[in-house]
């Protein structure tokens, strides 16, 4: 299926571990983002890649680092994880503006 | 952050009642998008809306673009069990690929 594919779905680390969130779509669209999702809080914007070989800050970018590694895959990486960035993650890809984002199905992450 | 301010956070109702919720803002939008969010999921797209004023259904769900370009509403008629999740209303400006977020209605219906 067509589609943004996230791994992995969960992941639990300790505070100081680092790990990469993987991204991957298949419908050719340019732009792609990252963003996370706290009770509460909405969607907030880490990083985003408006084509490939670019990537720009989001709202909450501090504590991560992002890689356009090709136009299909897009990383987001924690180097010293935090308690503070236990969440959920969501991959996106902009697929125009009548239709918006269309979104993986998410990394649900804790940091102990 | 910009943010939209959606209303209500949180919404608990009874099987077969309608629901209404809205989004404001201070900017002016050229689209306004409706998603919802299953639990354990992404948001995915249920209405969008394209010109002010425009009034726009899907089943049991009709959405409406504010006339001042600055808010939109969502109801949804005859709830069921399966419309429980969060509902997200999302603003786009033409000059950039991002959207603008509301923080969400939490949709939970009582048996």
């Amino acid at each position: 299926n067509a589609g943004v594919t996230q791994t992995p779905k969960f992941q639990v680390l300790k505070t100081g571990q680092s790990m990469t969130l993987q991204c991957a779509q298949d419908m050719n669209h340019n732009s792609m983002y990252w963003y996370r999702q706290d009770p509460g809080m909405g969607l907030r914007l880490i990083y985003y890649s408006a084509s490939e070989g670019t990537t720009d800050k989001g709202e909450v970018p501090n504590g991560y680092n992002v890689s356009r590694l090709n136009k299909r895959e897009f990383s987001l990486r924690l180097e010293s994880a935090a308690p503070s960035q236990t969440s959920v993650y969501f991959c996106a890809t902009w697929t125009g503006p009548n239709y918006g984002y269309t979104f993986g199905s998410g990394t649900r992450l804790t940091v102990v | 952050g910009q943010q939209l301010n959606q209303s209500p956070q949180s919404m608990f109702i009874q099987e077969g009642e309608d629901v209404s919720m809205n989004c404001t803002s201070s900017s002016i939008f050229n689209t306004w998008l409706w998603y919802k969010q299953d639990p354990g999921e992404g948001p995915v797209l249920l209405i969008a809306l394209y010109k002010a004023g425009e009034l726009t259904s899907n089943g049991r769900l009709t959405a409406q673009f504010g006339i001042t370009r600055k808010d939109s509403f969502l109801n949804i008629s005859a709830s069921i069990p399966s419309d429980v999740g969060i509902y997200f209303c999302a603003g786009h400006m033409d000059s950039n690929y991002q959207l603008i977020w509301g923080a969400g209605t939490k949709l939970i219906i009582k048996p």
